[in-house]
């Protein structure tokens, strides 16, 4: 069956280092993979999307890498800050179907 | 702020009963979804709505329903409510149906049956 993994545990970091999430899929084909933000009780915040012929996507302090070889994407905030303190989660959307599913999220706390 | 909006923000219930959440997309926007969030599921797409007419759908128990207006809100129906429901419901939209179109979530209804 179709599996997206996120670390469920939570990732701790001291401010200004960079922080790196990870994304594994099983049993996907994914047209395109998305990055959200997530603060508790809120919904979601659309942050990046990676097309599966594209290696690398860049926004501000934000960088996202899509290796379909591996079935993995890598989440990269660079001199990170206690504000991106948040969950972060992965989605997937197969060729076809523009819906994309979740994974569940993983944590990120930045320490002043 | 994302600019949808949806109401109420908390509803207090009891098992057995109904109640309907209410989703106003983007301005221009005629897609809308709704998911459910909960501690032990994660974030489950339910069903998505395009210009009023159903066009996916997801996890969505057979006591759910939901439909979209002409005027583009959604609006989500839950009835027979059991305790499993408690959970948030976010509703998204986006401007079409198209793949890799950013779906833009509100604040969440936040459930809780008794």
């Amino acid at each position: 069956s179709q599996k997206i993994e996120q670390n469920s545990e939570a990732l701790n970091i001291q401010e200004g280092k960079t922080a790196t999430l990870t994304c594994n899929y099983t049993n996907y084909s994914p047209a395109y993979l998305q990055w959200y933000r997530q603060d508790p009780g809120r919904g979601p915040v659309f942050l990046l999307l990676i097309r599966e012929n594209e290696k690398e996507k860049r926004k501000e302090r934000l960088k996202v890498t899509f290796d379909t070889t591996l079935k993995q994407s890598l989440f990269h905030i660079t001199a990170s800050q206690p504000a991106d303190s948040a969950t972060y989660l992965c989605a997937l959307a197969s060729g076809g179907s523009y819906i994309p599913t979740f994974g569940r999220g993983t944590s990120l706390i930045v320490h002043p | 702020d994302s600019g949808v909006t949806q109401t109420p923000k908390h509803l207090i219930t009891a098992t057995g009963q109904r109640v309907t959440l209410r989703c106003s997309p983007r301005s221009g926007d005629l897609s809308v979804y709704w998911y459910q969030q909960s501690l032990d599921q994660g974030l489950q797409f339910l069903i998505q709505y395009y210009n009023g007419e159903e066009r996916a759908k997801g996890n969505i128990l057979e006591r759910f329903s939901a439909q979209q207006f002409p005027d583009l809100h959604s609006e989500l129906n839950l009835s027979s409510l059991e305790l499993g429901d408690s959970a948030l419901y976010f509703c998204a939209s986006s401007r079409d149906r198209g793949v890799g179109k950013t779906q833009y979530f509100g604040p969440g209804t936040r459930l809780l049956v008794l």
